[in-house]
Formats: structure tokens, sequence, C-alpha cells
């Protein structure tokens, strides 16, 4: 089935460090990849996102990649900031089961990530 | 722009007790989706509809209910709780099944 593996935390970064958050995937099908941050207190924010092999999503200096052959979707930010302290979810949506549009999302554990200034 | 309201944000219960919880979409969305998180976990789909018809089913309990109505607006109701159906709850709307947008959920707990 589908899944997705999201690496453990807690990260914590010094101001303007590099981050990279590693998440694989499973899936059976064609999945679109969803990177969601969840401040604390708050619901769910996309991110960014890719729906295919080779796609770079990226909003707000964060930045990921589709990798089909590595079944990857790892999260980077060049140099983070106070304000990206959250928990960050790697998740995967598959065709539907009627199969022509996305479906439920499958989360990762998320990872907490702490900057200090 | 305008976003997934849910209600209400906070819901304190007793066990055996019945909770229902609101979900208004985004304005022209037609699918919504009901997950459930419990502390410190992921978020795990419960169930979705699409067009005011179930459209996926997941890990929802049998003592769970839930429905999409004419407005789009959408209804989970949960009877004889229990402990560990404290959780945050999200709502989840996007419009004909694509990239989805979550409410700022309603943290029930179960006393």
């Amino acid at each position: 089935g589908d899944s997705v593996t999201q690496m453990e935390g807690p990260v914590t970064l010094s101001e303007e460090a590099f981050l990279t958050i590693n998440c694989t995937y499973t899936a059976t099908g064609y999945p679109s990849l969803f990177w969601y941050v969840q401040y604390p207190g708050e619901g769910l924010q996309l991110l960014l996102k890719a729906t295919k092999a080779d796609d770079k999503g990226s909003n707000k200096g964060f930045e990921a990649t589709y990798r089909k052959e590595t079944t990857s979707f790892h999260l980077e930010k060049g140099s983070v900031q106070v304000s990206d302290s959250a928990v960050y979810f790697c998740a995967l949506s598959d065709r539907s089961p009627r199969g022509s549009t996305l479906g439920r999302l499958y989360f990762g554990r998320g990872t907490q990530l702490t900057v200090w200034p | 722009a305008a976003g997934v309201i849910q209600s209400p944000r906070h819901l304190i219960k007793e066990k055996r007790e019945t909770a229902t919880l609101k979900c208004y979409p985004i304005p022209r969305h037609d699918t919504v989706y009901w997950y459930q998180q419990g502390p410190g976990q992921d978020p795990q789909f419960l169930i979705s509809f699409y067009e005011k018809m179930q459209s996926d089913k997941g890990s929802i309990p049998d003592r769970f209910s839930a429905q999409q109505f004419s407005d789009y607006h959408s209804e989970l109701n949960m009877s004889s709780l229990e402990l560990g159906d404290s959780a945050l709850y999200f709502c989840a709307s996007s419009f004909q099944s694509e990239t989805q947008y979550f409410g700022p959920g309603t943290r029930l707990l179960v006393l």
C-alpha cells in the first residue's frame, strides 16, 4: 500500500543554517507529493507540492524535487529563520479509487524543526 | 482568501457522549476530507465526500458517521465517545479532488 517514511526529529538548527528533511515514499500508482507545515496550535498549511517525476516544488525559500528513481521528496532550505520553527509533514496522494483524481493523503510522522537565533 | 472553517475549535465531552463537528469548505470546493491526528501522531484519513457522495473511507470507527450537505458543508458525528477519541480533527477541502487545503482543526478532549 501507499506510505511515507520521514526523517525522525526533532531537528535543531541555528538561524541561517541549511535544512534538509528526508522523505521517501511507497506508492502503487502515480502519486502527487506534498509538504505541509504545522505551526504551534494551528492547522496544516500547504508548503509546496509536485505532481510528477522531476517536478520541483518551491515556496518561501523551501524546495523539494520529486525523484521517482529514488522514490524521494526531500525538503531543503538554504538559510532557515526562527519563524520556520514548526512541524513539517511529507505526504502523498495517489489516484482515487475511481481512478481519475487525487484521493486521501498519506502522511509521514512529521519532523519537529526548532531554529535558534 | 477564504479558508476552511471548522467549528467548534475546542470541545470537551464525557465518555459515552456524542459530539458533532462541522466543516465549511472553501467556496466552490466540492470535496471534503476528514482526518484525525492523535497527540504526537501524523494525521490519519477518516472519510471523504465528493459532490455530497461518500468517495473514500479510511480508518473511521463504526461509532462515527459523516455526511456532506447540499451547501457542501460537512458534519462528523461521533457517538459513544471513548478516551482514545481525544485528538485533533481536521477537515480539508479541494476542488475536483485536487490539492487539499486544511482547516484549523477541532480539538476534542474526552474525559
